[in-house]
């Protein structure tokens, strides 16, 4: 049972380099999200899904695009990397964003260095 | 609006010792909280979650946490520290009247050391 897969789990990249982040889930959840996380300022949403075909911004947008492309798979782009977005990105799902009792599921993330 | 403050970066126990983790909270609606762990290099786990029904929620590896309303507080806590327990702990409101995942907030973690 794989639940939240990452891929891939460490890269490096030049400022202005793209890249995409991967990510699926084997759970059938219908909402899925994509943090980052910093030093003392715990996880903040860059962008989620609250089902197939639909995304929304969440606090930190700037600077990324997402694509839900079916329901397992969720990808994070960023198009012109800066160091500012050197982070720890995290993806996770749920069964359904507007039920707030619903935990969230987390993969394992990815860590992105943008020198 | 809606906050989530922990009150400790770090806290460092004995191993066998109680532990307490604080998390204040503040919600415009009838809140949901979690606390999750998170080890290093690992994706965060849920340990318990409170959804309105008892205010004591028991989770998972020992540790128990309290929804006091009067206090806006959802403290986490275990009798007894092991050295697993040794991780990164956040605290997570989620408020129930939400209609975007934007109201998900997430306190900014407490760090966990355990002394032999």
């Amino acid at each position: 049972n794989a639940g939240v897969t990452q891929t891939p789990k460490f890269q490096v990249l030049k400022t202005g380099q793209s890249m995409t982040l991967q990510c699926a889930q084997d759970m059938n959840h219908n909402s899925m999200y994509w943090y980052r996380q910093d030093p003392g300022m715990g996880l903040r949403l860059i962008y989620y899904s609250a089902s197939e075909g639909t995304t929304d911004k969440g606090e930190v947008p700037n600077g990324y695009n997402v694509s839900r492309l079916n329901k397992r798979e969720f990808s994070l782009r960023l198009e012109s990397a800066a160091p500012s977005q050197t982070s720890v990105y995290f993806c996770a799902s749920s069964p359904r964003v507007r039920e707030g009792h619903q935990p969230q599921h987390f993969g394992d993330g990815t860590r992105l260095s943008i020198l | 609006a809606q906050s989530v403050t922990q009150l400790d970066s770090h806290v460092s126990v004995s191993e066998g010792t109680p532990v307490l983790l604080r998390c204040n909270y503040s919600s415009s609606y009838s809140p949901s909280l979690f606390w999750y762990v998170q080890h290093p290099n690992k994706g965060l786990q849920l340990l318990l979650k409170y959804t309105s029904a008892a205010t004591l929620v028991k989770g998972i590896n020992g540790f128990e946490a309290e929804f006091k309303k009067s206090e806006t507080s959802f403290h986490l806590t275990k009798p007894s520290a092991h050295m697993s327990d040794a991780a990164e702990y956040f605290c997570v409101v989620i408020d129930t009247g939400y209609s975007s995942a934007s109201k998900i907030i997430f306190g900014s973690g407490t760090r966990l050391s355990i002394r032999p």
